[in-house]
């Protein structure tokens, strides 16, 4: 399975945009892009996905590289709800996820 | 209101006891998913099941078992075959080929 690279842990202040990047460079064809978050002591919850554009929900964007290699999640306005770890992942497509692998992921802290 | 409950929150046993944790959905889901999660790592698959009377390992099997007798149920065993069973355990599910899959709060099992 292809493997992604996040930076260990982000800081930003509280209010002001955030960008969490992931490498996935040996990402295939089929392979979509998910991002989960995990606040303390609880389970993850799916923030976004994506394949090949460009993805906005109500909680985040996702901006994938045109080669898709890399992939960056953005939080438009930062809160400090939003202090948890932020898992970038891949998932085959066809599959039911159960090749979903979750590194260390990056911890995010939100600076009042 | 949909969801996956696990129960019990938190659990204490003693070495070579077997222990069971409950997990429960309600979202009709056809897929469920164990993780294990270690301080300060990523989650790891233990088993997934796709369907009812099916289920197939993850990377990290031994010492567990499972059972998926009926849809909304995917009990998981720990045995005193695992060697280190002290951890974090979260249930996940999805629909079929789902994108998305639903995290459960988790049982935090200690093993004195």
């Amino acid at each position: 399975d292809a493997k992604t690279t996040q930076p260990n842990s982000m800081e930003s202040n509280e209010e002001e945009p955030v960008h969490l990047p992931c490498n996935h460079s040996t990402i295939s064809g089929t392979d979509y892009i998910h991002w989960y978050r995990q606040l303390p002591s609880q389970g993850p919850e799916y923030v976004i996905h994506g394949l090949t554009s460009n993805v906005n929900n109500r909680m985040a964007s996702l901006a994938i590289a045109e080669d898709r290699k890399s992939s960056t999640l953005i939080l438009h306005r930062a809160t400090l709800r939003d202090a948890a770890v932020y898992y970038c992942i891949l998932r085959r497509g066809g599959t039911y996820g159960q090749n979903f692998v979750f590194g260390p992921g990056t911890r995010l802290s939100v600076l009042p | 209101d949909g969801g996956i409950t696990q129960s019990p929150k938190y659990l204490f046993r003693k070495e070579g006891q077997n222990v069971t944790l409950s997990c429960e959905q309600n979202l009709n889901h056809d897929a469920m998913y164990w993780y294990r999660q270690d301080p300060g790592q990523g989650l790891r698959l233990i088993y997934y099941s796709q369907i009812v009377n099916d289920f197939q390992k993850g990377d990290i099997a031994e010492g567990y078992s499972v059972s998926r007798e009926k849809k909304e149920s995917f009990p998981l065993t720990v045995t005193s075959a695992q060697k280190n069973p002290t951890a974090f355990y979260l249930c996940a599910s999805s629909m079929e080929r789902g994108l998305e899959q639903f995290f459960g709060p988790g049982t935090r099992l200690t093993v004195l």
